[in-house]
């Protein structure tokens, strides 16, 4: 049973540069949410998919957007990328919006270096 | 004052040491509440789940909430070397992070052989 898969693991970007990053969830996980987690810190919340909607949102601005595909699968994208968007990114999935007992499955990330 | 406060450590003990690691966090309206396991360069997994106050045991692992202070709790019993880990709190309003887990920093532990 594969969990939760990211791609790529690691990718170099220019400041003002655009980026793209992959999800495809937990077999039979339908809900997938990302994470930004700088260094040192915990996950943020950047926004959460289910069914081919933003459901909710974190404190991030429109220079993050998603988007979720009929088979479940999401991509995070950022658009003019800023030194400080340098990152670990983690999706992690669930199913249902309120998943039986609350888990999070997280995915091993993608690491983003803005140069 | 942030939402989810957690010392980063590093917190260092002896192999077989009992473990005790805490947040404490300012929106009494979190029902929610896990720990989060980080091995270097990997993504979260997810230790212990809790709905509101209590504690909820498995294994060598005790997570305790205690609402009224705002405040959590992670025990490791019989710590062992491959406990050596990140440990993120994280906590939220409604079950499946609906509304986005808020974490805390995470605290960086190492269990010495």
């Amino acid at each position: 049973d594969a969990g939760v898969t990211q791609s790529p693991t690691h990718l170099i970007k220019t400041r003002g540069q655009q980026v793209t990053l992959r999800c495809s969830p937990k077999s039979g996980h339908d809900t997938v949410s990302w994470y930004q987690q700088a260094l040192g810190q915990g996950p943020q919340f950047i926004f959460q998919y289910y069914e081919e909607e933003e459901r909710q949102r974190g404190n991030f601005p429109d220079r993050f957007s998603g988007h979720q595909f009929p088979n479940y699968s999401s991509e995070l994208n950022v658009n003019a990328l800023l030194l400080g968007d340098s990152a670990l990114y983690l999706c992690a999935s669930s199913l249902g919006r309120q998943g039986a007992d609350g888990e999070l499955f997280f995915g091993e990330g993608s690491r983003l270096t803005v140069l | 004052q942030k939402e989810v406060e957690q010392d980063p450590g590093p917190l260092s003990v002896p192999e077989g040491a009992i473990v005790s690691l805490n947040c404490t966090y300012s929106n009494s309206a979190f029902q929610y509440f896990m720990w989060y396991r980080q091995y270097s360069r990997k993504g979260p997994e997810l230790l212990m789940y809790t709905y509101s106050s209590g504690n909820k045991e498995d294994g060598r692992f005790t997570a305790q909430v205690d609402k009224s202070s705002k405040y959590i709790s992670l025990f490791i019993r019989d710590s062992q070397p491959s406990d050596s880990a990140t440990y993120l709190c994280a906590m939220n309003l409604v079950g499946g992070g609906a509304d986005g887990l808020t974490f805390g920093k995470g605290t960086h532990l190492i269990i010495q052989p």
